[in-house]
């Protein structure tokens, strides 16, 4: 079957540095997406990785290993605005993008 | 309007009515999704469309149908409402069904079935 694993929930400092995880399996490979997603909002993009490495951008930055079926998100200095759910989804053979259950992020002062 | 519009905000509704949730996009893109989202879970595909007039079944179709006679609109029907189907809905689009494309999600349908 096919299954994408992040933490369920994370606490982190204003300022600091987060960096959220997601493993995954899937039939066929073709990108992985981080979203974000406030509560009661709907998810917006972020970022994504089709080869091996670092893409940054500001902020954020992901990272993707794909022999390992492995990523991660990289947050800094955060700030209070940065609570927020963030959600793993790899595209799959069939362009189909399967989801992870995401992460609940909460930022504390 | 601006991106993807989806209609009612919210929903509640017994259990055997029918229900079409509107999704509109003025993106011109190309395909168009419906998941929906409940509480521990990840986002599951319910339809997909990948151009106007073609539509496709995701992980969870049972109890839907969607239609997509243009590029701009996608429907999704609930033939007769269970309370499994209690859920948030969100319709998305991209520009098309292949990689790279990111989505843009529309800011979702709350339905309640009792």
């Amino acid at each position: 079957g096919q299954n994408i694993d992040q933490p369920t929930e994370m606490t982190a400092t204003e300022g600091a540095i987060v960096q959220i995880n997601c493993t995954y399996q899937t039939s066929g490979f073709n990108g992985l997406f981080w979203y974000q997603q406030h509560a009661g909002e709907a998810p917006t993009f972020l970022s994504y990785n089709v080869l091996d490495g670092l893409e940054e951008k500001g902020r954020f930055s992901s990272f993707l290993s794909r022999s390992k079926g492995y990523s991660y998100l990289l947050l800094k200095e955060l700030q209070m605005k940065d609570s927020a759910s963030y959600l793993c989804a790899v595209m799959d053979s069939n362009y189909q993008l399967i989801w992870g259950a995401g992460t609940k992020l909460i930022i504390k002062p | 309007i601006a991106g993807i519009t989806q209609a009612p905000t919210s929903q509640i509704l017994a259990a055997g009515r029918r229900m079409t949730l509107r999704c509109t996009q003025d993106m011109r893109h190309n395909a168009m999704y419906w998941y929906r989202q409940d509480l521990g879970l990840g986002l599951r595909l319910i339809h997909y469309s990948n151009t106007a007039g073609t539509t496709g079944k995701g992980e969870v179709p049972d109890g839907y149908s969607v239609s997509r006679a243009n590029t701009d609109d996608f429907p999704l029907t609930l033939a007769s409402a269970v309370p499994s189907q209690t859920s948030v809905y969100f319709c998305a689009s991209s520009e098309g069904p292949g990689d790279h494309n990111e989505q843009f999600f529309g800011p979702g349908t709350r339905l309640t079935v009792l």
